[in-house]
C-alpha cells in the first residue's frame, strides 16, 4: 500500500534554531517527492522537488534530502524565523498514472 | 507558476443545502483537481476535473455528492450537495500544467466551509 508518513506531527522551536522534519514513504514506483509549506488559511506552496537521482536540494534556508534506497526524505530548516510557522507537507508522486500521495504534515511553530 | 483564485473564501451553511465553489486560474492548465482538507489532516483528493467530460472521482467520493464542472481550461466548479456537518472542511483547487514527471501542482487559497 502506497503511504507517506511524516514526523514529528508537531514541533515547537525557538526563533533562530534549526530543525529537521522527516518523511518516510512506501510509494512505488517512485517519481518525485515535493515538500510544501502551508500557511494557516492558505493553500500549500512548493518548497523543493526531489527526483530519484537527487540527494540534496536547497531553497534558501530550506534543505531537502532524499535517500531513495531507504525511501526517506528530510527537510532541514536553518536559522528559523517566525514566518516559518506553518504546516509542512511531504507529497510523493508515483511514476504511474496521476497519483500524488500526501503525508499528514508536520505543524511547526517558531516562538520568539 | 499559476495564480489561482477561489470563491467564496469561506462560508457557513445550513444542513441540507448545497454550495458551489469556483476556481479560476490565470492561464490555461492541463490538469485541475479538487481536494478536501479536514481539520488537522492532510489533503485528500476528491476528483480530477476533466475539460469537456465527466470528472474522475476517487474512492469514497461520488458525483451526486460532489458534482464538478470544467467548461474550459481555466475554470472549474465543485458543488457540495445536501451538506451535513461532516462536510465541514477546507476545499482546495489545484492545477498542473502538464502530465509530466516534474509538473508542479499549484494550489488555490482554499474555501473554508462550515456546516451547521
Amino acid at each position: 500500500k502506497n503511504q507517506v508518513e511524516q514526523s514529528p506531527q508537531s514541533l515547537i522551536i525557538l526563533e533562530g534554531k534549526n530543525c529537521t522534519l522527516q518523511c518516510n514513504y512506501t510509494v512505488s514506483p517512485f517519481s518525485n517527492l515535493r515538500w510544501y509549506k502551508q500557511d494557516t488559511g492558505r493553500g500549500p506552496v512548493s518548497l523543493t522537488i526531489m527526483t530519484f537521482s537527487e540527494n540534496t536540494k536547497s531553497n534558501g534556508r530550506y534543505t531537502a534530502t532524499l535517500d531513495a534506497d531507504t525511501k526517506q526524505s528530510s527537510l532541514h530548516i536553518t536559522a528559523s524565523q517566525l514566518s516559518d510557522s506553518a504546516s509542512y507537507i511531504c507529497v510523493v508522486r508515483a511514476n504511474t498514472g496521476n497519483q500524488f500521495y500526501f503525508g499528514t504534515g508536520t505543524s511547526l511553530t517558531v516562538i520568539p | 507558476s499559476a495564480v489561482i483564485s477561489q470563491k467564496p473564501s469561506r462560508d457557513i451553511c445550513q444542513r441540507g443545502t448545497s454550495l458551489t465553489i469556483q476556481c479560476q486560474v490565470d492561464s490555461q492548465v492541463t490538469m485541475m483537481f479538487w481536494y478536501r482538507q479536514q481539520p488537522g489532516q492532510s489533503l485528500t483528493l476528491i476528483a480530477t476535473a476533466n475539460q469537456g467530460s465527466e470528472a474522475t472521482y476517487e474512492s469514497g467520493f461520488v458525483i451526486d455528492k460532489f458534482p464538478i464542472s470544467r467548461p474550459n481550461l481555466t475554470f472549474s466548479t465543485l458543488t457540495v450537495s445536501n451538506m451535513s456537518p461532516e462536510d465541514s472542511s477546507i476545499y482546495l483547487c489545484s492545477v498542473a500544467r502538464a502530465l509530466s514527471s516534474y509538473n508542479e501542482q499549484f494550489f488555490g487559497p482554499g474555501t473554508r466551509l462550515t456546516v451547521l
